[in-house]
């Protein structure tokens, strides 16, 4: 079993929609939840980072947490063609940086 | 602004050869990692540093040598570089305190071919 586990997709979403984008995890003692935004052929860039249960809203973006079951979840509202890109899943087990991630959700957003 | 620089941006080599990939940042971060990515299996850790005295090996280190020079140079070395190391490298940074020390900062990449 992967330690971070993201369905690969492809997502695709038409413009305006709620696009869903989940993330399970298997270590039960992570503590910090992160969201990445790859572009093709560009580097990660951090969008979300939530680190306990619950929800955390920044713009368009919620990043949702549920330890109990070992899952992280990010909503995008009003998605635009712009945010068709990669999403990156990052779980830091004990805070000390030996980060681990998903292979990632590609999302495409249709105009 | 204050940046992670990689280079090269690209390079092709040979089955055996050593090759040397280098990492430089301006945002004062005490912290520098190297990851590859490879197509299906995400980014995944190679080493990290703390600070320049310290070096940690990451999830897969086989192979990979590094080097921090200096607080802003982190570089990373294929002794003899083997076809599976055929990937895009990627240096990163963090800093500060708390959470914040969590959040990385990457740089463009390295498309790494080996013949």
């Amino acid at each position: 079993q992967k330690e971070v586990e993201q369905n690969s997709g492809p997502l695709s979403v038409p413009e305006g929609a709620i696009a869903s984008l989940n993330c399970t995890y298997s270590d039960r003692v992570s503590q910090s939840f992160f969201w990445y935004r790859q572009y093709s052929g560009k580097s990660p860039e951090l969008i979300m980072s939530i680190y306990s249960n619950g929800d955390k809203e920044d713009g368009r973006f919620t990043a949702q947490l549920n330890k109990a079951s070992q899952y992280v979840s990010l909503l995008i509202r009003d998605s635009q063609p712009s945010d068709s890109a990669t999403y990156l899943c990052a779980v830091n087990p004990l805070s000390n940086n030996d980060m681990r991630f998903g292979a990632g959700t590609r999302l495409t957003v249709k105009p | 602004d204050a940046d992670v620089t990689q280079t090269p941006r690209n390079r092709i080599t040979k089955t055996g050869k050593r090759i040397m990939l280098e990492c430089s940042q301006t945002k004062g971060h005490d912290r520098m990692y190297w990851y590859r990515q490879d197509p299906g299996l995400g980014l995944r850790l190679i080493y990290y540093s703390f600070d320049v005295k310290d070096i940690n090996k990451g999830e897969i280190s086989d192979g990979y040598s590094v080097s921090r020079q200096a607080q802003a140079k982190f570089s990373l070395s294929l002794e003899s570089a083997i076809p599976n190391q055929t990937a895009l490298y990627f240096c990163a940074t963090s800093g500060g305190s708390g959470h914040s020390n969590e959040k990385l900062f990457f740089g463009s990449g390295t498309q790494l071919s080996v013949l």
